[in-house]
């Protein structure tokens, strides 16, 4: 079946320092991948994507690359902001539909 | 452009009570989903709909069901409410179908069972 795994959170980091935030997935097929950003009361805004092997998708800093081999898609940042203070989920969506499978969500602290 | 508008933003229904959610999707868009996300269960999937039909559909009991108006504009309704209903339902609209399609979500609604 399909599946995300995403590293537990929360996370807590001075502003300025390195982010990363680990997610691994199972899926039938060949799916996309994605990073979706919550912040308190909202719904979710995607981050970026990735949609084959080796992609490397990246947006307001933040990078993530789609690695078939280790079924890995970890997003990573070099120097976070106190205004990247969110949850962040990774997930994933197959051929099939418009059915995103998401992990557990990692939420992200950054204090000045 | 306008994005997804959900309503209500918030909620409160008794036990036994049924309860219908609103979604109009972006603009052009044909593809709405909806999905309930909790603390415990995190974020999973209810149905989808495209033009009218409903394409999949999660593993939710039969109480919780969906559909889809010509406008693309969608409703969720849940009946015979329970208190582990509680949650924030969200909708999300995308333009097309398939694994690479950018889905587009909706702030939320609030939903408390009391």
């Amino acid at each position: 079946g399909n599946s995300v795994t995403q590293m537990e959170g929360p996370v807590t980091l001075s502003e300025e320092a390195f982010l990363t935030i680990n997610c691994t997935y199972t899926a039938t097929g060949y799916p996309s991948l994605f990073w979706y950003v919550q912040y308190p009361g909202e719904g979710l805004q995607l981050l970026l994507k990735a949609t084959k092997a080796d992609d490397k998708g990246s947006n307001k800093g933040f990078e993530a690359t789609y690695r078939k081999e280790t079924t890995s898609f970890h997003l990573e940042k070099g120097s976070v902001q106190v205004s990247d203070s969110a949850v962040y989920f990774c997930a994933l969506s197959t051929a099939t539909g418009n059915q995103f499978y998401f992990g557990t969500g990692t939420s992200l602290t950054v204090i000045p | 452009k306008a994005g997804v508008t959900q309503t209500p933003r918030y909620l409160i229904k008794t036990r036994g009570q049924q309860v219908t959610l609103s979604c109009s999707p972006i603009s052009g868009h044909r593809s709405v989903s909806w999905y309930q996300q909790t603390p415990g269960q995190g974020l999973q999937f209810l149905f989808e709909y495209f033009s009218e039909t409903q394409r999949n559909k999660g593993n939710f009991p039969g109480r919780f069901s969906g559909r889809q108006f010509s406008n693309s504009r969608s409703e969720m309704n849940v009946s015979t409410l329970e208190l582990g209903d509680s949650a924030l339902y969200l909708c999300a609209s995308s333009q097309t179908t398939g694994a690479n399609t950018e889905a587009f979500f909706g702030q939320g609604t609030r939903l408390t069972v009391v």
